[in-house]
């Protein structure tokens, strides 16, 4: 079973600043099963990009995914209030699928 | 437009069974690719995949709770059903049902609302 490491567990930031969030994989995932979710308090979780780098419909393009193999990342180029979360990774392998423990971007 | 809605008791007490039923509208569990899944999430803590059924009736499930759970299908219906045996407080937690598009589609697309499960005596 792929685990899935994210971090930091918490980003303390302000609106308009850069996210950079890291989902590690415990061993190689193919792009193409790779996912990020967005969870706000009281909500169910939003898919943001899944294979690695495509924006889900409706997506804003301040959102973007990248990496290969174990490392993957997602990047809010400019923080909006709506954006402050948490966010998960998730991977499809050897026909299970599996999320990360979450990164919680809050404002700083 | 893709709806679920998951539904079942809201307590239950230990070493009970739980049975959750995630009654879709939308798209059709017989389509290829297809697949409706299980993910749960305690209290203030991360997501867990548990269980996932498929268009053509295979079924996945979370190694660490595989025997434990089993999900169904009822087509005509359009619901899932998913069964949790031997209820532990460790189980509390808000259990969401979710829509995975299709083939080479490896991500939940629409999720219903949620429902919160306390198990306690």
């Amino acid at each position: 079973e792929i685990v899935l490491t994210q971090s930091p567990g918490t980003l303390s930031l302000s609106p308009g600043e850069r996210a950079t969030l890291s989902c590690r994989a415990s061993q190689s995932v193919s792009s193409s099963y790779l996912a990020w979710y967005q969870q706000k308090p009281g909500q169910a979780p939003r898919v943001l990009i899944y294979g690695a780098s495509t924006r889900a419909t409706g997506i804003p393009d301040r959102f973007s995914g990248s990496g290969s193999g174990t490392d993957f990342t997602l990047i809010i180029s400019r923080l909006e209030p709506e954006d402050f979360a948490v966010y998960y990774c998730q991977q499809y392998g050897s026909s299970l699928w599996t999320f990360g423990q979450g990164t919680k971007v809050e404002i700083k | 437009q893709i709806t679920l809605k998951e539904s079942g008791p809201t307590l239950v007490k230990p070493t009970q069974t739980l049975t959750l039923t995630c009654t879709f509208s939308g798209f059709s569990l017989s389509t290829s690719g297809v697949g409706v899944g299980w993910i749960r999430q305690p209290p203030g803590k991360a997501l867990e995949w548990l269980a996932l059924i498929y268009w053509d009736d295979d079924t996945r499930y979370s190694p660490s709770l595989k025997n434990r759970l089993t999900i169904t299908r009822d087509t005509s219906k359009n619901q899932v059903v998913l069964t949790m045996t031997s209820m532990d407080p460790v189980d509390t937690a808000t259990y969401y049902c979710a829509h995975r598009p299709g083939l080479s589609r490896y991500y939940f697309d629409y999720w219903g609302q949620g429902t919160l499960v306390t198990v306690s005596s």
